[in-house]
């Protein structure tokens, strides 16, 4: 059973970068029929994707997070990692890594991380 | 980036009813969409994808419908468990996004 788990910090200043990673277990973020994305959820709010990688290095980002939102991907490590530049108390939510169906019309997520709280505040 | 629009913004209804959802796309998507299950404090969950195909493990009282820009999910004969917010999320041209959300509560 493929789970994921991120890690990173729960609080951020204002204006620093975020760097969250997620390890994947159970499976190989190798695999050909998958992206591997980040979405995130600020309390009492709706979801919003921020982007996905396929293992290759082909990235997809969400247009209005693009210029501030950076993902990778270390197959060595089975790890994929984000990081979201010049943050703000509207950055503060629960982000979670997630596994997206490439083999599927509408690429779904059908994994998802336990999901981490961030925090931005001086 | 397509808009997805859902409605009702809550849904508030008896268990043993059924749910009707509504998820509208601002442009046509043919069946490029998914609904998913939140529920307090959890990750949501992947119950329909490619618009009227459950996911593994989903039971049967879940069904999906729609094509182009109006997506149903029916949830029938409401169980306790099934009382949370429900999305739909669509890609196209790479983009994902998702819908506001419904939630589904007792009444």
């Amino acid at each position: 059973q493929v789970q994921l788990q991120e890690s990173g910090p729960r609080l951020v200043k204002p204006s620093e970068t975020l760097s969250l990673t997620c390890t994947v277990s159970g499976g190989s973020i190798g695999d050909d029929t998958n992206f591997w994305g980040w979405i995130r959820q600020p309390p009492g709010k709706g979801l919003e994707w921020i982007g996905n990688i396929h293992y290759s290095g082909n990235v997809h980002y969400n247009l209005a997070l693009k210029s501030r939102a950076t993902i990778s991907v270390d197959t060595s490590k089975n790890q994929f990692s984000l990081n979201l530049s010049s943050m703000t108390a509207a950055d503060s939510a629960t982000y979670y890594c997630a596994r997206h169906q490439a083999s599927v019309a509408g690429s779904p997520v059908d994994h998802w991380g336990q999901g981490t709280l961030v925090a931005v505040s001086s | 980036e397509v808009v997805l629009t859902q409605s009702p913004a809550t849904l508030s209804l008896s268990p043993g009813e059924t749910a009707t959802l509504s998820c509208r796309a601002a442009q046509p998507i043919f069946t490029y969409l998914a609904w998913y299950q939140q529920k307090p404090g959890q990750a949501p969950r992947l119950l329909i994808h490619s618009a009227s195909k459950r996911a593994t493990g989903i039971p049967a009282r879940f069904s999906g419908s729609g094509s182009g820009t109006d997506f149903t999910l029916t949830i029938s004969s409401l169980e306790p468990e099934d009382f949370a917010v429900y999305y739909c999320q669509q890609r196209y041209n790479w983009v994902l996004t998702f819908g506001g959300g419904t939630k589904v509560e007792i009444k």
